[in-house]
């Protein structure tokens, strides 16, 4: 199995223009994550996904993120316009969750995507 | 507030020798806690998930426990190695009938030869 693969696996870009980042999940799975992490902050969630659906997405910072799952095998978040603030490594993970999605199960990381603004 | 602290927040040792991380917590309801290693650059890896009910679990030389009592854990590394380096990051779940995980900001771990 592949993993989770994410892209860009860097990015660097200029304030206010628009930022896409890449997932595809491990098949099978049917819960995906996006994490951020910083070192001051850690890991936060920012929001995640059961069978494609948005369960949970209080970790979003403001309406400048979005994120999208139009099918079982690719996400995507978006920060539009982007800010020096959002410089980070964000993360996709996915898990075989159980009970709707309410019970995680053990997380499988990708590599993640290292974000620059300047 | 659900909390996860680790301790220390950096650690040098030589290889060979064993370590013991610290995480405490104050996640509740507490449903269970995990162990990840995160290497320079990488994606966090799970070494361990832990129960309630189970007080200590290993994956090769590393050893997770538990003490629910006290809302502690510990990992302890046996006989490092050189790829041991990297961050230890403690993940403990509280369960509001969806699971919430709480993540702490890792242990630092440097295997000098």
């Amino acid at each position: 199995d592949a993993g989770v693969i994410q892209s860009p696996r860097h990015e660097v870009t200029e304030m206010g223009q628009e930022v896409t980042l890449r997932c595809k999940p491990i098949s099978g799975h049917n819960s995906l994550f996006w994490y951020r992490q910083t070192m001051m902050r850690g890991l936060e969630l920012l929001i995640y996904f059961n069978n494609n659906v948005p369960i949970d997405d209080s970790g979003m910072p403001e309406d400048r993120f979005s994120a999208k799952m139009p099918n079982a095998s690719f996400s995507t978040l978006k920060i539009q316009p982007s800010e020096p603030r959002d410089s980070a490594v964000y993360f996709c993970a996915s898990s075989l969750g159980e009970r709707g999605g309410y019970y995680t199960g053990e997380l499988f990381f990708g590599e993640g995507s290292r974000l620059t603004v300047l | 507030k659900n909390q996860v602290e680790q301790s220390p927040q950096s650690l040098i040792i030589l290889e060979g020798k064993n370590c013991t991380l610290q995480c405490n917590y104050t996640v509740s309801p507490f449903s269970n806690l995990r162990w990840y290693k995160q290497d320079t650059g990488r994606g966090p890896v799970s070494l361990t998930i832990m129960t309630f009910s189970e007080n200590t679990k290993s994956n090769g030389r590393y050893t997770a426990t538990l003490d629910a009592d006290t809302k502690q854990s510990s990992l302890h590394i046996t006989a490092s190695q050189l790829s041991d380096s990297a961050s230890y990051i403690c993940v403990v779940s509280a369960d509001f009938g969806n699971e919430k995980l709480t993540f702490g900001t890792g242990t630092r771990l440097t295997i000098i030869p």
